[in-house]
């Protein structure tokens, strides 16, 4: 159980496009989904942080209109990059918490998906 | 502000060694403390966790002490199996409601065989 996917796993796209990248809790319901950027050898960094049908809060330093978060339903999160940039290539991670589970914090990762903007 | 430091890799080991992987923290509370671990190709996974001082997770053979006097929860293993091969990630958490996650920076660990 509390199995989080993430869609696409890679993907590459011209500089000043817009890519979308979802994720889904697949068996259980998310209250609270976050969005992660990692950078090579670096740390998970959060970028923000979304509930089921209100806006996300973004971390100080994250551009709210680059990353665009919504979060429909409790199964669904999508995180949009848009008019997309090199610097902006990086792994991005989403992790979920179980609203059935909400004690200590725990939450559950999506594998990731890689951005490269070209 | 809150801050996890772990000790930076890779780590190479031989199968059934002893395994040791520092981490210290700082915050401003009393956290709750994770090590995460990735495997390749996967998400990150909670591996094991203490919410108060003195207290010992453990899971699948990995241990950690949340050590107050020492700021510290360090993680370790009696006899490493080439499966153990990840990057293990240090974190803590102030809260137990929708307060966010802090990591270190992951160590990555190989063994083998």
């Amino acid at each position: 159980g509390a199995v989080v996917s993430q869609h696409p796993s890679w993907v590459i796209c011209k500089s000043g496009t817009s890519v979308k990248i979802e994720c889904r809790s697949l068996d259980f319901q998310a209250t609270t989904m976050f969005w992660y950027r990692q950078f090579p050898k670096q740390s998970l960094m959060l970028m923000a942080t979304s509930n089921e049908g209100s806006k996300a809060t973004y971390e100080q330093g994250v551009e709210k209109d680059k990353f665009l978060i919504n979060h429909a339903s409790l199964t669904l999160s999508t995180l949009t990059v848009t008019s997309a940039h090199p610097e902006d290539s990086s792994f991005y991670i989403c992790s979920a918490r179980d609203r059935g589970r909400n004690y200590y914090n725990e939450q559950f990762f999506g594998p990731g998906t890689r951005l490269t903007v070209l | 502000g809150d801050s996890v430091t772990q000790m930076e890799g890779p780590v190479t080991l031989s199968e059934e060694a002893f395994l040791t992987i520092n981490c210290t923290y700082t915050a401003t509370g009393y956290p709750s403390l994770f090590w995460y671990v990735q495997y390749p190709g996967e998400g990150l996974q909670l591996l094991l966790k203490a919410t108060k001082a003195d207290d010992k997770g453990s899971n699948k053979g990995f241990e950690a002490t949340y050590r107050k006097e020492t700021t510290s929860f360090h993680l370790e293993k009696g006899s490493v199996q080439v499966s153990d091969s990840a990057v293990y990630f240090c974190a803590l958490s102030e809260g137990v409601g929708d307060d966010k996650i802090i990591f270190g920076k992951g160590t990555r660990l190989h063994i083998l065989p």
